[in-house]
Order: structure tokens, then C-alpha cells, then sequence
């Protein structure tokens, strides 16, 4: 069964400094991963997903993320990070079925 | 609308009452999935449908709970006898036909509290 680790409960960031939301991963099968953010009120969004090619893929807002298949590794980058980056991330994974888990969630704040 | 929506945004209900939680996907849009979510925690997988039929239900945690989709488009989540440990959030995602590439577009969730 595939699983999803945040290791991270709260990350905190200096608004301007980079930022990394860390995520590892474990399937059966070829992994498809994606990022998802919940901002306070709001339902989660979209922001990017990896499903084959470049291990570097870039998504909304600025952020981007770095599959790295031999670590089981899908970290959250932002070279810049903005006081409104501040929310709730989540990693979540999907083996090749239609079942989508995520993980528990890593609260990032970013001090202006 | 163009987003996910889901009704009621918030629902109190005593232990042991029936709820019925509604949620009506993105127009187009065949694949829909019910998760939970508790305080703290990420979304749990209760159910997932394609069209009319429930494809994966192995994440509803137990004979209480039921979800239809009759017509492949809204659907309803159904908790029996409801009991204190089901108050959480239940979100509601669809995505679009058949895909296991594709990311799922989330409604802002029905917050069920069991008094």
C-alpha cells in the first residue's frame, strides 16, 4: 500500500530566504506525486504533480518540486518565499490506482 | 458555480442521528472522491467513484457510513447513528475521466459536529 511522511510538523521561513517543505514517499509501482496547499477557510489546491519526465517540475505560485526516485523523495522548493505562502502543505501519492493519500500536513509560516 | 461544491458548509447533530452530507463536482468532470479530515491530520480516503458506481470504497470505516451517485454527477455521503468520533471535515474532490495522472479540484468541505 502506498504512504506519504511529512516529517516536518512547521516549517519556519524568513519572508525573502528560500523555503523547503520535505515529503517522502513509498508505492509499489511508479509513483505519481503531487503537492497541495489548504489556506486557512479554504478547501486544499492544486499546486504541482509529478507524473514522468523532468525531476524538476514547476507549479503555481512559484513553487516547485524535486522527484528524486532514489531517496523515495518529493521536497516542496521555493526559491523566495512570501509572507502569503504562509498555510498548510500537503504531499499525497498515487500508485497507478485512482486512490490518492496524503500525508498529515506541514504548516509553513513565513515571518515577515 | 465552477468549483466543487458541497452543502451544508456546517452541520451540529446529535449522537446517534442520520446525516446527509451533498456534493456536486465540477460540470464534465466523472471521477469523485470522498475524504475526511480530521483536526490536524491530512484527508483520509473514504470513497472513490467512476460514473454511477462506487470504485474503491475501502476507506469507509464501517457499515454506518454509505455514499451514492446516482445519476454519476452529485453525490451524497451517508452516516448512520452518528457518533462523537465522525466529527471532522468531509471534503469532496473530482477530477477529470479516468485518469490516474490527473489532480483532483476540492470543494471547502461540509464541517460535521456530533454533539
Amino acid at each position: 500500500a502506498q504512504s506519504v511522511a511529512q516529517p516536518e510538523d512547521q516549517v519556519n521561513v524568513a519572508e525573502g530566504n528560500p523555503l523547503t517543505v520535505k515529503c517522502t514517499y513509498s508505492v509499489s509501482g511508479n509513483p505519481y506525486l503531487f503537492w497541495y496547499v489548504q489556506y486557512p477557510n479554504r478547501g486544499l489546491q492544486f499546486l504541482l504533480k509529478y507524473i514522468t519526465g523532468d525531476n524538476l517540475v514547476k507549479g503555481s505560485y512559484g513553487f516547485e518540486a524535486e522527484f528524486n526516485k532514489s531517496q523515495t523523495s518529493f521536497h516542496l522548493k521555493k526559491p523566495s518565499a512570501l509572507v502569503s505562502d504562509s498555510a498548510l502543505y500537503f504531499c499525497a501519492v498515487r500508485d497507478g490506482g485512482f486512490k490518492t493519500i496524503f500525508g498529515a500536513g506541514t504548516r509553513l509560516f513565513v515571518k515577515a | 458555480g465552477a468549483g466543487v461544491s458541497q452543502t451544508p458548509s456546517n452541520k451540529v447533530t446529535e449522537k446517534g442521528k442520520y446525516v446527509e452530507l451533498r456534493c456536486d463536482p465540477i460540470s464534465g468532470h466523472t471521477a469523485l472522491y470522498w475524504y475526511r479530515q480530521s483536526l490536524g491530520q491530512g484527508p483520509e480516503f473514504l470513497i472513490y467513484f467512476q460514473g454511477t458506481g462506487a470504485a474503491d470504497d475501502s476507506g469507509l470505516p464501517n457499515d454506518r457510513f454509505f455514499a451514492v451517485r446516482p445519476e454519476g454527477s452529485v453525490s451524497t455521503l451517508k452516516i448512520q447513528r452518528t457518533e462523537r468520533g465522525d466529527s471532522a471535515v468531509y471534503l469532496c474532490a473530482s477530477s477529470r475521466a479516468g485518469t490516474y495522472t490527473g489532480e483532483l479540484f476540492f470543494g471547502e468541505g461540509s464541517r460535521l459536529t456530533v454533539l
